[in-house]
């Protein structure tokens, strides 16, 4: 158990529609990232926050937005749903204490299936 | 940009025997971090091992261990006496940054590898 909870697991919706992806960080983490990984591929980084401010941007539709709230869960929204963003959605945190600098806590997932 | 390369798209091992993957990556940084980081078909993201680039000595975790070449730019990761349970994708990655400043993961495209029994 990573200590990071992503719900929820699975999400089928049609397209079209808007869902949100919610994360709790690991306790005390104040990084959040959010990554797609879609069917066979690599994990895309789409955006992460730092104590409710976005610190980076990669590669996230205009259709999808994120935020983090000050309670430090973020919710990943996805909007005008395609076929195409059928996927596995990670959020991850992370932590700068030096014993474990560096590493990404990965949560389970939220596999999003659109029809 | 930094970009991390993994050249073997699939591998096979049989059980017991050793088993090495490749990566490579690219930057202009001098402080980050290189991830092998599992992915089995539960989908779970699962960290293998970790390198701090400032570390000259290679990381090592039981039966893991990496070769890690900081002028070429090259991190691979050793599987010894491989189990079954080794079955699953493998990822690499790279962190740029150290300390509070460090930006986000960026994976390569994975190994897949299969254990023979």
């Amino acid at each position: 158990d990573s200590g990071v909870t992503q719900t929820p697991k699975h999400l089928i919706t049609a397209t079209g529609q808007r869902v949100t992806l919610r994360c709790s960080p690991r306790s005390g983490d104040l990084s959040v990232y959010w990554y797609q990984q879609s069917l066979d591929q690599g994990l895309q980084f789409l955006i992460q926050y730092y104590n409710g401010e976005e610190r980076a941007k990669g590669n996230i539709l205009e259709r999808f937005s994120a935020q983090q709230f000050p309670d430090l869960h973020s919710e990943l929204n996805l909007s005008s749903l395609e076929l195409g963003d059928s996927a596995l959605y990670f959020c991850a945190s992370s932590a700068v204490e030096r014993e474990n600098a560096g590493e990404l806590f990965f949560g389970e997932g939220s596999r999003l299936t659109v029809l | 940009a930094q970009t991390v390369t993994q050249s073997q798209p699939e591998m096979s091992v049989q059980e017991a025997e050793t088993v090495t993957l490749s990566c490579t990556y690219d930057t202009s940084e001098s402080n980050y971090y290189l991830f092998w980081y599992k992915q089995p078909p539960s989908r779970q993201m699962i960290l293998v091992i970790r390198q701090e680039a400032y570390k000259q000595q290679n990381a090592t975790e039981n039966r893991f261990s990496v070769n890690f070449q900081k002028a070429a730019k090259s991190f691979s990761l050793k599987i010894s006496d491989s189990q079954l349970g080794d079955t699953a994708m493998y990822f690499c990655a790279f962190r740029g940054g150290y300390g509070g400043s460090q930006g986000n993961l960026i994976f390569g495209k994975g190994t897949k590898l299969s254990v023979k029994p």
